[in-house]
This record gives C-alpha cells, sequence and structure tokens, in this order.
C-alpha cells in the first residue's frame, strides 16, 4: 500500500515553455501533498505543501506565480513549471500525507525535468 | 535557526557495519526520520523514531537521544545495495520535515 506515483518520469522542454507534473496517490486519500526540488549531490528542498482544496503554501524564495500546484482532489495534484528556464531543470519530487498517517511521507519516484 | 547535520560521505566495506550519525536543531520536535536515496531515485522511507531508544528493523537499527538531538543509521552486514544516500529528518512542531543534506555511503567490496 501508500504507492505514489508521478508522471512524466522525465520530460525535455524549450525554454520559455509550461510543463505539467502529475502526482497521484494510487490507494490512499492524500490530504496533503509536498513538492520538493532537488539539485544533483543536493538534498531534497521543499517548494509548498497543499492541502485538498486549499491553495499551495510556498515555501521562502519559491516563485508561486512560477510553479503552479493544485491540489484539486485527494489523489492527484499537479506542479506546473510555468517559462521555464534552464536552471530550472533539476529532480521534482512528489510525496504525499493521509489523514491517518501524518507523519509519513510517501513519495512518488520523481521527475527529471531538463529545459533547453 | 533549524538545522540538520550528518557526514557528507561515508566508505565502509561489505559485510561490515556502519553508523551514520544526525545532530538535530528544530522548533519543537515530533519525531526522527532516515530515508535511503539511491542515485536518480524518490527517497525510500527506513525508520521513524520518536520516543529515546533503539528502533531494530533487520538489519537497519535507528536509535534518538531527544536530550542530545542526536540520532543514528545502523545498518549491519552490509551488502552492495545498500550504497546510496541516507538522508536524516526531523519534523518540527508545524509537522514540517527539515532535511539533512544526506550522508553518500559507498560500499567497497
Amino acid at each position: 500500500g501508500a504507492v505514489v506515483s508521478q508522471h512524466p518520469s522525465w520530460v525535455i522542454c524549450k525554454s520559455g515553455t509550461s510543463v505539467k507534473i502529475e502526482c497521484r496517490s494510487l490507494d490512499f486519500q492524500a490530504t496533503t501533498m509536498f513538492w520538493y526540488r532537488q539539485f544533483p549531490k543536493q538534498s531534497l528542498m521543499l517548494m509548498a505543501t497543499s492541502n485538498e482544496g486549499s491553495k499551495a503554501t510556498y515555501e521562502q524564495g519559491v516563485e508561486k506565480d512560477k510553479f503552479l500546484i493544485n491540489h484539486a482532489s485527494l489523489t492527484l495534484s499537479t506542479l506546473t513549471v510555468t517559462s521555464a528556464h534552464p536552471e530550472d531543470s533539476s529532480f521534482y519530487i512528489c510525496s504525499a500525507s493521509s489523514e491517518g498517517s501524518a507523519y509519513e511521507q510517501y513519495f512518488g519516484p520523481g521527475t527529471r525535468l531538463t529545459v533547453t | 535557526g533549524q538545522n540538520i547535520d550528518q557526514p557528507t560521505e561515508m566508505t565502509a566495506t561489505e559485510g561490515a557495519i556502519v553508523q551514520i550519525n544526525c545532530t538535530y536543531q528544530t522548533s519543537g520536535f515530533n519525531g526522527l526520520f532516515w530515508y535511503q536515496q539511491h542515485a536518480g531515485e524518490a527517497p525510500t522511507f527506513l525508520s521513524y523514531n520518536v520516543l529515546d531508544g533503539l528502533e531494530e528493523k533487520g538489519r537497519f537499527s535507528s536509535f534518538l537521544s531527544r536530550s542530545k538531538g542526536y540520532s543514528y543509521l545502523l545498518l549491519k552486514e552490509l551488502q552492495m545495495k545498500d550504497s546510496a544516500s541516507y538522508l536524516c529528518a526531523a519534523m518540527d512542531s508545524n509537522y514540517q520535515l527539515i532535511w539533512g543534506a544526506g550522508t553518500k555511503l559507498i560500499i567497497k567490496p
């Protein structure tokens, strides 16, 4: 149980375009979803936290107009990187927790974004 | 401020035992997590400690001392597949995970 999927697993896009990444909890209801970014050889950096039906809470330094997060249902959250730049190239990972297990986050497999 | 410290890299021999230390400072405390992350993959959950003491789970054990703000992950009977980064994360009073930079563990035959 507690499986989280992400789609796509990797994507290459051109500068200036937008990319949408989906995060789904497959066998549980994710009341909270987290979006992380990880640059090579660095730890996870939390970008934002979203609760179903509410606006996401962004970490300091993360542009909410550039990284659009939608948590429309208890099983789906999306991250849209708008007007992508090469410096947005990174490994984006989502995680989810359920109301009954708020202490544990289940991670998706990650999405590798390359902006050319 | 909130901070997690763990060694950047460690090397150990196949079949041996290794201990990865982690110290933390957080605003409030709701537990200490250890995750394993292989290169290019997402982290996978290893352990969660909220009370002082040692939690054993197969070849992996995790220890917590709340008074010292200290935890360690103990890996026994090391296998080559244990080569990975090990992330320490402490949960603060807002139930937010504060992540360490990770310890890259290299296993040599």
